[in-house]
């Protein structure tokens, strides 16, 4: 069935630092791909998305870019702020039931 | 804000006791799921619902219950809480589009 990966966590950077958060599919179709971020106590919410090979999502400095030949869609931020510190997530979604199949998050911990 | 409520926020019962929880939305969207959320498991889909009195299992609904009698709440039920069953609950809904879900902010439940 269909799955996704994300590299583990916690992922520890320094403020300014470049960040990039691994995601990888396996899809029998052609799924929309999306990150999802949950800040500490709160619920998730949508970040980015992107619905077909080589969409690039895009959001408050966060970008992915969705790579079909590699079946990628890693999340990337030129330089990071103490306040993206939160559980990442990376979801697809197949056309055929709208289903969401999401990775198990990844900590993002920010120091100033 | 995808006008997503979610009552009680906070909840401590007792083993046995039924515990019923609410997820209001104000835009009418057909779509609405309940997920649970615990460490190590990350997100999973306890029940969905696609309309009026239209509700179908997820990957872990044992022990869950749900209804939909209107359009704008959807209803989770344990009949008989366990320990187990200690989670944040989350609810969605999806709206026509692209597969992207919208959470409301949880529901933490701990069961002594």
């Amino acid at each position: 069935g269909d799955s996704v990966t994300q590299m583990e966590g916690p992922v520890t950077l320094s403020e300014e630092a470049f960040l990039t958060i691994n995601c990888t599919y396996t899809a029998t179709g052609y799924p929309s791909l999306f990150w999802y971020v949950q800040y500490p106590g709160e619920g998730l919410q949508l970040l980015l998305k992107a619905t077909k090979a080589d969409d690039k999502g895009s959001n408050k400095g966060f970008e992915a870019t969705y790579r079909k030949e590699t079946t990628s869609f890693h999340l990337e931020k030129g330089s990071v702020q103490v306040s993206d510190s939160a559980v990442y997530f990376c979801a697809l979604s197949e056309r055929s039931n709208y289903q969401l199949i999401w990775g198990a998050g990844t900590k993002l911990i920010i120091k100033p | 804000d995808a006008g997503i409520t979610q009552s009680p926020r906070h909840k401590v019962t007792e083993t046995g006791t039924p515990v019923t929880l609410r997820c209001h939305q104000t835009e009418n969207h057909r779509y609405m799921y309940w997920y649970r959320q615990d460490p190590g498991h990350g997100l999973r889909l306890i029940h969905y619902s696609y309309g009026v009195k239209d509700t179908d299992k997820g990957e872990v609904s044992d022990g869950y219950s749900v209804s939909r009698s209107k359009t704008e709440d959807f209803l989770l039920t344990l009949e008989s809480a366990t320990s187990s069953q200690t989670s944040v609950y989350f609810c969605a809904i999806r709206p026509t589009g692209e597969g992207e879900q919208y959470f409301g902010p949880g529901t933490r439940l701990t069961v002594t």
